[in-house]
Formats: C-alpha cells, sequence, structure tokens
C-alpha cells in the first residue's frame, strides 16, 4: 500500500518552454502532498506544501509565479515549472500523507533537464 | 524552525560491521523521527521511524534510538551488507506545522565494501 506516482520520471526540454510534473497517491487519499527539490549529492529541500482545494503555501525563497502548484483531488497535485531554465534543472520529488498520519510517501522522481 | 543536523556525511564500513549514524535536531516539540533510504536515482524510502513516546525501535537489522533529552536520534544498522549502500536521510517532524513537514538531515553516503 501507500504508492505514490510520479510522471514523468525524466524531462529534457528547451530553455523557455513550462514543464508539467504529476503526482499520484495510487492507493489512498492524500489530502497533504509535498514537493521537493534535490541537487546532486544534497538533501531534499522542500518547495512547498499542497493542500487538496486549496493554495499551496510556498517555502521562503520559492518563487510562487515560477513553480505553479495545483492539488485539485485527493489523488493528484501538479507542479508546473514555468519558463524553464538551465538553473532550474534538478531532480524533483513529491510525496503524500493521509491526513492525521505519519510517514510521507515518496514518489519516484523527475529529472528535469533544461538545455 | 526546526534544524536538524547529520552526522558522518559519509560513512565507509567493512560487510559485516555495523554503522552508526547520528542526528541532532534543535526543535523539542518534534514528535516523530523517520529515516529514509535513497539509492542512486531513486525515491527515498522509509526504513524505520520512532515517535517522541519511544526511546528505541528495532526491525531486524536495523534499530533507531531516540534520546529527547539530548535531542538526538541514531540510526543503527548490524551486520552490515552491500545492499546497505545508498544514502540515508534523518528528518524531524515539526510538531507546530499542521501539515506534517518534515525537517530533512543533510544525508550520509554509506560504503559497504565486500
Amino acid at each position: 500500500g501507500a504508492v505514490v506516482s510520479q510522471h514523468p520520471s525524466w524531462v529534457i526540454c528547451k530553455s523557455g518552454t513550462s514543464v508539467k510534473i504529476e503526482c499520484r497517491s495510487l492507493d489512498f487519499q492524500a489530502t497533504t502532498m509535498f514537493w521537493y527539490r534535490q541537487f546532486p549529492k544534497q538533501s531534499l529541500m522542500l518547495m512547498a506544501t499542497s493542500n487538496e482545494g486549496s493554495k499551496a503555501t510556498y517555502e521562503q525563497g520559492v518563487e510562487k509565479d515560477k513553480f505553479l502548484i495545483n492539488h485539485a483531488s485527493l489523488t493528484l497535485s501538479t507542479l508546473t515549472v514555468t519558463s524553464a531554465h538551465p538553473e532550474d534543472s534538478s531532480f524533483y520529488i513529491c510525496s503524500a500523507r493521509v491526513a492525521g498520519q505519519q510517514p510521507q510517501h515518496f514518489g519516484d522522481g523527475t529529472r528535469l533537464s533544461i538545455l | 524552525g526546526e534544524n536538524v543536523e547529520q552526522h558522518p556525511s559519509t560513512l565507509s564500513v567493512q560487510e559485516g560491521d555495523s554503522a552508526v549514524i547520528k542526528c541532532t535536531y534543535s526543535d523539542s516539540a518534534s514528535n516523530y523521527f523517520p529515516w529514509y533510504k535513497q539509492e542512486l536515482g531513486k525515491r527515498p524510502q522509509l526504513i524505520i521511524d520512532i515517535r517522541s513516546n519511544v526511546g528505541e525501535k528495532k526491525d531486524q537489522r536495523i534499530a533507531v534510538t531516540l534520546n529527547k533529552t539530548a535531542k538526538h536520534f541514531s540510526l543503527h544498522i548490524t551486520e552490515t551488507q552491500p545492499e546497505d549502500s545508498a544514502v540515508y536521510f534523518c528528518a524531524a517532524k515539526l510538531t507546530t506545522d499542521s501539515w506534517g513537514k518534515f525537517q530533512f538531515g543533510a544525508g550520509t553516503q554509506v560504503v559497504v565494501t565486500p
């Protein structure tokens, strides 16, 4: 149980394009989903917390207009990297949890490469 | 906010030996401490967790100990095997955060040599 699916797993695109990443909880309802960014050999840095039906809460230093998050249902959250540039290249990972329960369950991550 | 420090950053052990990773946290109200294992390019996977009302928890070769007074918790891996090689992250759940956000440690690269 507690499977989180993330899609796509790998994206290569040109600078200036927008990229959408999906995070789905397959066998449970996720009231809260988290989006992380991970650079090589570094830790998981929380970007934002996404709650179903409400606006996402962004961590300090994360541009809301750059990283658009939508959590339209209890099983799906999306992260859109708008007007992506090479410095946005990173490993993006989502996690999900059931309200009132631990732990967070992680997706497989999306490796984003901006040329 | 919560600050989690993790040591060491790298750990090399001979197969069969034990490995210990230690984390300290700053918020005494933190009440949940998971450990994740991440292999290169893959998702972090929960290997063990402990709540603040428990001092120790064990699952086969893996154990976690928690010292609330000193605000530190440790991961113990016994009889290490090559497949234990990975990056291990500790985390602390922020009690004051209703959404259950984690603060992660910097990670420990564990290398088990045959």
